[in-house]
């Protein structure tokens, strides 16, 4: 099972928004609404962000939104904020022996 | 409020063994489905495993890499998780997260709400 694809690295400037992809196959994303999306500063553990394609857990901020189209989902950060600045990671379920996959990543610079 | 401590973590040469534990607080482990995910230096999350509440059979899964190698387990009586650790290689180097989700706020288990601090594990000679 290969890791789904992030691109390495988006930036943005504060205020503004900007957008993570995540992209998968048939046998994870693209069959199930099971991704989820995880914030990790550096030294620290992750935090869950986004849970079943776009629901928000209670606490997160509602400058987070996420969605899916076909096998690649989406994470959406608006009003940028200096306190964003983290990796993210997104993670779906899947149909093979392992059972989740997680994605390769992303670091998110605000200017 | 949720608490899981990894512990058990350390220095160990190719081909040894190991086991972490993690201990959980604040949520019903009993009913708890959890998981371990790792992160190698400077790379990804990396899913290892999952094992089930025994009241939902209390099996487990792991992913291609480890199966075989490691082994999943829990001790409801000690609210703790184990991880056991065969034949490490070099590429088993990374920190250990045990994670769970909350499956009373959101009712799936394809998440993982709770983490660890996680534990370093360094394969070695």
């Amino acid at each position: 099972q290969s890791a789904l694809t992030q691109p390495a690295s988006v930036s943005g400037s504060p205020g503004q928004s900007i957008t993570i992809s995540c992209t998968g196959t048939s046998s994870d994303i693209g069959r199930y609404n099971y991704v989820s999306w995880y914030q990790q500063r550096p030294g620290k553990a992750p935090k869950l962000m986004v849970y079943g394609v776009s629901d928000r857990p209670s606490g997160v901020s509602n400058r987070f939104s996420a969605s899916k189209s076909g096998n690649t989902a989406s994470l959406t950060i608006s009003g940028l904020q200096a306190e964003d600045e983290a990796d993210y990671y997104c993670s779906s379920y899947t149909s093979g022996s392992t059972l989740f996959v997680f994605g390769t990543g992303t670091q998110v610079t605000v200017l | 409020e949720v608490q899981l401590v990894e512990s058990g973590g350390g220095l160990v040469k190719p081909g040894g063994s190991l086991r972490l534990s993690c201990a959980a607080s604040g949520i019903t482990f009993t009913n708890a489905w959890m998981s371990w995910v790792r992160q190698a230096p400077g790379k990804g999350l990396e899913w290892v495993g999952r094992i089930k509440s025994k009241t939902d059979g209390g099996t487990a899964d792991y992913a291609a890499p480890v199966k075989g190698r490691f082994t999943i387990s829990r001790d409801d009586s000690k609210n703790t998780l184990y991880l056991q650790m065969n034949s490490l290689k070099s590429e088993d180097t990374a920190v250990y997260f045990c994670t769970t989700p909350d499956y009373y706020a959101s009712r799936s288990y394809t998440h993982f709400d709770y983490w660890g601090q996680g534990a370093l594990v360094t394969v070695s000679s």
